[in-house]
């Protein structure tokens, strides 16, 4: 079976400080990995996805990056954290199929707070 | 336009009632539907699949209209439990670049 694992849990940085959040697949090959942020009460916001080794497309331009640097490896970067990057990031997989048909699966989160 | 759209909620309904979501898309070549519940401070968790000639688990039925490019979740009989976002998802698929759209989602608070 397929499990997403994303780390820290929680983090709290000072304004200004780098960013590096993980995210790791196992039990899968070739999915396509997402980045979202939910601000408090509010809906998610695609923030970078991939399609493959390398491949990321941003939707949003802001001070975050991304990078996959292997198959199953999502890195949500940042030089220098803005207090309004606070927020509750998720990592997600979907299978890479041709009819897209597939549901995305999330991580547990990671709870950012920028003081 | 935003690619998903929700009703904006909170809904606030007495246990027993039957409470119903809707959700529109822009992208007409959108491939796959879903509806997703997010728990207070989780992440979210698929709740079932959209399919084109409906769909129905236990108390939920879930509905697609391409025609209007829309989706609905019905929910009957709500529980307590029920209290949760539910979150409209839409796969645009390859003409979308393989995205995955969330909707902002919908608030429902079910009380006894």
């Amino acid at each position: 079976s397929q499990t997403i694992h994303q780390w820290p849990a929680t983090l709290v940085q000072p304004v200004g400080s780098p960013l590096s959040l993980e995210c790791t697949v196992e039990g899968t090959s070739n999915p396509n990995l997402y980045w979202y942020r939910q601000a408090a009460g509010r809906g998610l916001q695609l923030l970078f996805y991939s399609v493959g080794i390398g491949q990321i497309s941003s939707e949003v331009p802001q001070n975050l990056s991304a990078s996959r640097p292997q198959d199953r490896q999502f890195i949500l970067s940042s030089k220098k954290l803005l207090l309004s990057d606070s927020g509750f990031y998720l990592c997600a997989w979907r299978f890479r199929r041709y009819l897209e048909n597939t549901e995305a699966f999330f991580g547990q989160g990671t709870r950012l707070t920028v003081v | 336009r935003k690619e998903v759209e929700q009703d904006p909620g909170p809904f606030n309904v007495p246990e027993g009632a039957t409470v119903a979501f809707n959700c529109t898309y822009s992208n007409s070549a959108s491939q796959s539907f879903f509806w997703y519940r997010q728990d207070c401070r989780k992440e979210p968790k698929l709740l079932m699949s959209v399919y084109s000639s409906g769909n129905e688990d236990g108390r939920f039925t879930a509905q697609l209209n391409r025609a209007s490019q829309y989706i609905s979740l019905l929910i009957r009989d709500s529980k307590l439990s029920d209290s949760a976002t539910y979150l409209c998802v839409v796969n645009p698929g390859h003409t979308g670049g393989f995205k995955t759209i969330f909707g902002a989602g919908t608030r429902l608070f079910v009380k006894a």
